[in-house]
């Protein structure tokens, strides 16, 4: 079970530059997020999309577009990259079970802006 | 005020001891809570829920919640080094349109 796939792990741009990270999940789940987390500030939520076709802004959204391409894709788009956004980014899936939610995570983009 | 908050630790218990881990909510309307596990430059991973006041347990783990403080612990009894990872405490808030708010995160060491 592939889970939560999410490309590139690392990345290096230089200030001004785009990129997209790709995230893509094999578990049929509807909701699906993208998080960036920074030494003893935990996970900060930036975009999430609760089903295809729909997306809403998390805490931190300023200088990020998402896509959620159908159900299995949700991409995050950097159209100019600012030293303030390194960070290590997760995407992540989420179901229902049993009453208890839970969020799989994908193994993280580590992203250094120059 | 941030909106969950945890201390950083580092948290450093001996191998067999009790480790507890304290985490504070704003949001006295918040009623879903969460402990996630992340080791070392790997991905958070859920270790317990806990929606009720009172004491959960699993395993070596048990969650303690307490709504009218406004606080959830973690314990780990018979702490491994295995155990030495990071702890974040996650929360739903109402006011933040019910989503799942992360704390900083408390860093354990157990040292054998």
């Amino acid at each position: 079970n592939a889970g939560v796939t999410q490309t590139p792990k690392f990345q290096v741009l230089k200030t001004g530059q785009s990129m997209t990270l790709q995230c893509a999940q094999d578990m049929n789940h509807n909701s699906m997020y993208w998080y960036r987390q920074d030494p003893g500030m935990g996970l900060r939520l930036i975009y999430y999309s609760a089903s295809e076709g729909t997306t809403d802004k998390g805490e931190v959204p300023n200088g990020y577009n998402v896509s959620r391409l159908n159900k299995r894709e949700f991409s995050l788009r950097l159209e100019s990259a600012a030293p303030s956004q390194t960070s290590v980014y997760f995407c992540a899936s989420s179901e229902a079970r049993g009453g208890v939610e839970k969020l799989f995570f994908g193994s993280g983009t580590q992203l250094s802006v120059l | 005020q941030k909106e969950v908050e945890q201390n950083s630790g580092p948290l450093s218990v001996p191998e067999g001891a009790i480790a507890s881990l304290n985490c504070t909510y704003s949001d006295r309307g918040s009623q879903s809570f969460f402990w996630y596990r992340q080791y070392s430059g790997k991905s958070p991973e859920l270790i317990m829920s806990i929606y009720s006041n009172g004491d959960k347990e699993d395993g070596r783990f048990t969650a303690q919640l307490n709504k009218a403080s406004q606080y959830v612990s973690l314990l780990i009894r018979d702490s491994q080094p295995s155990d030495s990872a990071t702890y974040l405490c996650a929360v739903k808030i109402p006011a933040a349109g019910n989503k799942l708010t992360f704390g900083g995160g408390t860093r354990v060491l157990v040292k054998p």
